[in-house]
């Protein structure tokens, strides 16, 4: 059974630029988090999909934004890219949800911004 | 707001010591606690997750206890290995967000 799985795992962009990253999870797995992590703030909840819909989210800007498609598969955006953005973004899936049950996590997609 | 706080940061055991991380939290109305485990370069890899009417959860030599009254849960690993080694994370979700403590880092030296 795949694993779960991001792409890109690497980029690079400059400030004011926008992103789009990719998680794909498990197989039968309806709920897709994201996480962001920084040396400086450590880990942190971004939000959590669940069949489309946005079921929980953590303390971030407008500038970060999610969807989720009809397969699963969670995009992550972030747009007028900062400096502060910089940071391994990880997501996770689990059948029924992130707060119920254990989450498996994708090897994450480091994202620096210049 | 929910302060989720790890100590020691760093612990250095020989091989085969029983250890025990710690983790506390200062809103005790949490709906679970979960443990994480993170090696350098390999992601996040979830241990073990409490409800909050739960007081432990085991799994292998991981034992974690919960007592949500004292803002406390304590990761126990028994007969340590090197392999072992890694950053253990500890989260608690409550508002409809999650907390994550900065971790410790444990290093099992065989």
């Amino acid at each position: 059974k795949a694993g779960v799985t991001q792409t890109p795992r690497y980029l690079i962009k400059t400030r004011g630029q926008q992103v789009t990253l990719s998680c794909s999870p498990i197989s039968g797995h309806r709920s897709v988090s994201w996480y962001q992590q920084t040396p400086g703030q450590g880990l942190q909840f971004l939000f959590e999909y669940f069949s489309e819909t946005q079921r929980n989210k953590g303390n971030f800007p407008g500038r970060f934004s999610g969807r989720q498609f009809s397969n699963s598969r969670s995009e992550m955006n972030v747009s007028t890219l900062e400096l502060g953005d910089s940071a391994l973004y990880l997501c996770a899936s689990s059948f029924v949800g992130t707060f119920q049950e254990t989450q498996y996590f994708g090897p994450g997609t480091r994202l620096l911004v210049l | 707001k929910q302060e989720v706080t790890q100590i020691p940061a760093a612990l250095s055991v020989p091989e085969g010591e029983n250890l025990v991380l710690n983790c506390s939290f200062t809103d005790s109305a949490i709906y679970n606690l979960q443990w994480f485990r993170q090696d350098p370069g390999k992601g996040l890899t979830s241990l073990l997750l409490i409800q909050s009417s739960q007081r432990e959860q085991t799994s292998g030599r991981l034992n974690a206890s919960l007592d949500k009254s004292s803002g406390r849960s304590t990761l126990y690993i028994a007969a340590s290995q090197p392999g072992d080694s890694a950053t253990y994370l500890c989260a608690v979700y409550n508002n409809n967000d999650m907390r994550f403590g900065a971790g410790t880092r444990l290093t099992v030296k065989p």
